[in-house]
């Protein structure tokens, strides 16, 4: 079946420092994929996405790439700050089938001045 | 615009009671999803829905049922809560289910069974 794997949490960096969330994915066919960010006490919020292979997601500073070849759409920010903690959530959406989405576990991200 | 609401946002229940979460948007979306929420275990669909009176069932549906009588409306019900249902269970909307429709998420319920 279709899945989304996470990189462990927390992780935890120092503002300004270079931010990497690895993301992988397995399903039968080609997905959509997103980045969604729940802050303390919030629901999720789309923070990016990607539609088809190569496709670059961008807002906030944050990027992801869609990568085909070696089934991963990793998260990365060049200079994170202290309200860029939150926890961050993978997924994968299928155009057949449900039409849902499929979650990663998230990361947590904690952010120190 | 709300968005989407939910209510409540705190429950706690005992084993065998039973209770309705509703969830409620204003952005005329034809779908409506509910998920919950385990720790490292991101979010499992319960239950969807793809417009008014359809239901459907999700990754995780034992244990629950749900309604959409009405387009902004879709409630989520324990019949008989266990403390397995121990969780917080989101409710998100969309307006069409395809790659290019964002679904936005209520705020949650955090629901504790004793």
């Amino acid at each position: 079946g279709n899945s989304v794997t996470q990189m462990e949490g927390p992780v935890t960096l120092s503002e300004e420092a270079f931010l990497t969330i690895n993301c992988t994915y397995t399903a039968t066919g080609y997905p959509s994929l997103f980045w969604y960010v729940q802050y303390p006490g919030e629901g999720l919020q789309l923070l990016l996405k990607a539609t088809k292979a190569d496709d670059k997601g961008s807002n906030k500073g944050f990027e992801a790439t869609y990568r085909k070849e070696t089934t991963s759409f990793h998260l990365e920010k060049g200079s994170v700050q202290v309200s860029d903690s939150a926890v961050y959530f993978c997924a994968q959406f299928m155009d057949t089938g449900r039409r849902a989405l499929t979650f990663g576990s998230g990361t947590r991200l904690q952010v120190q001045p | 615009n709300a968005g989407v609401t939910q209510t409540p946002k705190f429950r706690v229940l005992k084993t065998g009671q039973s209770m309705t979460l509703l969830c409620a948007q204003d952005m005329n979306h034809e779908y409506m999803y509910w998920y919950r929420q385990d720790p490292g275990m991101g979010l499992r669909l319960i239950h969807y829905s793809v417009g008014e009176g359809t239901t459907a069932k999700g990754e995780v549906p034992d244990g629950y049922n749900v309604s959409r009588l009405k387009k902004q409306n879709f409630l989520l019900g324990l019949e008989s809560a266990a403390p397995s249902q121990t969780s917080v269970y989101f409710c998100a909307s969309s307006d069409r289910a395809g790659s290019y429709n964002e679904q936005f998420f209520g705020p949650g319920t955090r629901l504790t069974v004793l």
